[in-house]
């Protein structure tokens, strides 16, 4: 039982590039979540989603898209990198009907 | 709009002591509060969960109280170890129907040997 995973754990864009983040959990929960970390500030959440095949925003949004084709896993696009999109990023995943959230060991991305 | 605010600066407290970590939030009415830990460079991990109708919860050497009067939150942990050292967010849920969390910046705790 691996839990929340995250792919990759580390990357590094020039600006304009695109890349996709992948969040598989094996837990069978129906919410995940993206949630971006940077210093100082709280989690702010990106995008989430209730179920396959559907998703909805967050806080901040704006740059970012993804989908949830499967039930274990939920990609965050980003389609054209800005130096703004350099974060922690976090994925999580919960139960319906319960309150707690598992998280992945999260991505760092360096945009240039 | 709605906020939480952690002291942001780190506390540091001597091994053995009680550290005391504080959440207030503004604008809300949560039906819950909740308290993760996170080490650097890991994901947060769920602590503990005190609803509104709740005084204080309980864990092992963990304690978390709720005033929603005050709207405020304590976290404690007694006989601190250094291995308590980390960061501990407070995250509330506003039972919306996306179910996600809104969380505060964090305060590092520094529990010193």
């Amino acid at each position: 039982n691996a839990g929340v995973t995250q792919t990759p754990k580390f990357r590094v864009l020039k600006t304009g590039q695109s890349m996709t983040l992948l969040c598989a959990q094996d837990m069978n929960h129906e919410y995940m979540y993206w949630y971006r970390q940077d210093p100082g500030m709280g989690l702010r959440l990106i995008h989430y989603s209730v179920g396959e095949g559907t998703t909805a925003k967050g806080e901040v949004p704006d740059g970012y898209n993804v989908s949830r084709l499967k039930k274990q896993n939920f990609l965050l696009g980003l389609e054209s990198a800005a130096p703004s999109q350099t974060s922690v990023y976090f994925c999580a995943s919960m139960r319906a009907l319960q309150e707690t959230q598992y998280f992945g060991p999260g991505t760092r991305l360096l945009v240039l | 709009s709605q906020k939480i605010e952690q002291n942001s600066e780190a506390l540091n407290i001597q091994e053995g002591k009680t550290a005391t970590l504080t959440c207030n939030y503004t604008n809300y009415s949560p039906a819950y509060l909740q308290w993760y830990r996170q080490d650097p460079g890991r994901g947060p991990v769920f602590l503990l969960l005190i609803r509104e109708n709740e005084k204080e919860k309980r864990k092992e050497r963990l304690k978390v109280t709720f005033d929603t009067t005050l709207k405020q939150s304590l976290f404690h942990i007694t006989a601190s170890q250094p291995a308590d050292s980390a960061t501990y967010l407070c995250a509330l849920d506003m039972f919306t129907g996306r179910r996600a969390l809104t969380f505060g910046s964090g305060t590092r705790l520094q529990v010193q040997p």
